[in-house]
């Protein structure tokens, strides 16, 4: 397997559900972040994780937890979402946070849809 | 927060034809610019990187413009297969790369 891939595809969760997003990239990058995306609107970052230091977390509900255990694994760990939290959750990977020459590598993404 | 704009279109365009895209951001200090191309309900894809000397892959050019802080796309000889969203990154803002909301192109038979 090559790239970066998420699990699941689609999830369908109600409001007091718990659940985890999984990423895993086998790129040999260095970082690893988590993008919401929903309808009509940009890309908004979520969690960035360097050398699976978090270096950055932009003002993301606490209802949204990340893990990152190594440098190759990325987890969001959901637990009581909201409607207005459907979206396509994408994470991806750079080989670097802070060059030009790295650019962001996505996953297939999860759809999630909170009932 | 540093914006990133683009015109949302959509823009239809017969095949063979030539479209252009522009891209606009606000942060002078940026030094990172991309154009990805999302499929609908797919993750985007990195098209290709935006440098000052400008850049070309095939049908595909992509120029940088400092002075007025804009970024372009040029598509020639526009294929079916060419229809999708074109996101630009403006530069990042810290550790975040700031996005466009997007410009949909469909090409026509």
């Amino acid at each position: 397997e090559t790239g970066v891939t998420q699990t699941p595809r689609h999830l369908v969760m109600g409001m007091t559900n718990k659940k985890s997003l999984k990423c895993e990239q086998h790129l040999g990058h260095n970082a690893m972040y988590w993008y919401k995306q929903s309808a009509k609107k940009p890309l908004e970052l979520m969690f960035v994780y360097n050398f699976k230091e978090q270096t950055e977390n932009n003002s993301v509900p606490s209802r949204f937890s990340p893990e990152c255990p190594n440098s190759s694994h990325l987890f969001l760990h959901l637990h009581t979402l909201q409607p207005e939290d459907s979206a396509l959750y994408l994470c991806a990977s750079s080989q670097r946070w802070d060059s030009q020459d790295s650019p962001l590598h996505f996953g297939n993404g999860t759809r999630l849809t909170v009932t | 927060r540093k914006e990133v704009e683009q015109d949302p279109g959509p823009f239809n365009v017969p095949e063979g034809a030539t479209v252009a895209f522009n891209c606009t951001y606000s942060n002078s200090a940026s030094q990172s610019f991309f154009w990805y191309r999302q499929d609908c309900r797919k993750e985007p894809k990195l098209l290709m990187s935006v440098y000052s000397s400008g850049n070309e892959d095939g049908r595909f050019t992509a120029q940088l413009n400092r002075a007025s802080q804009y970024i372009s796309l040029l598509i020639r000889d526009s294929k079916l297969s060419d229809s999708a969203t074109y996101l630009c990154v403006g530069g990042s803002d810290g550790q975040n790369f700031v996005f466009g909301p997007g410009t949909r192109l469909s090409v026509l038979p």
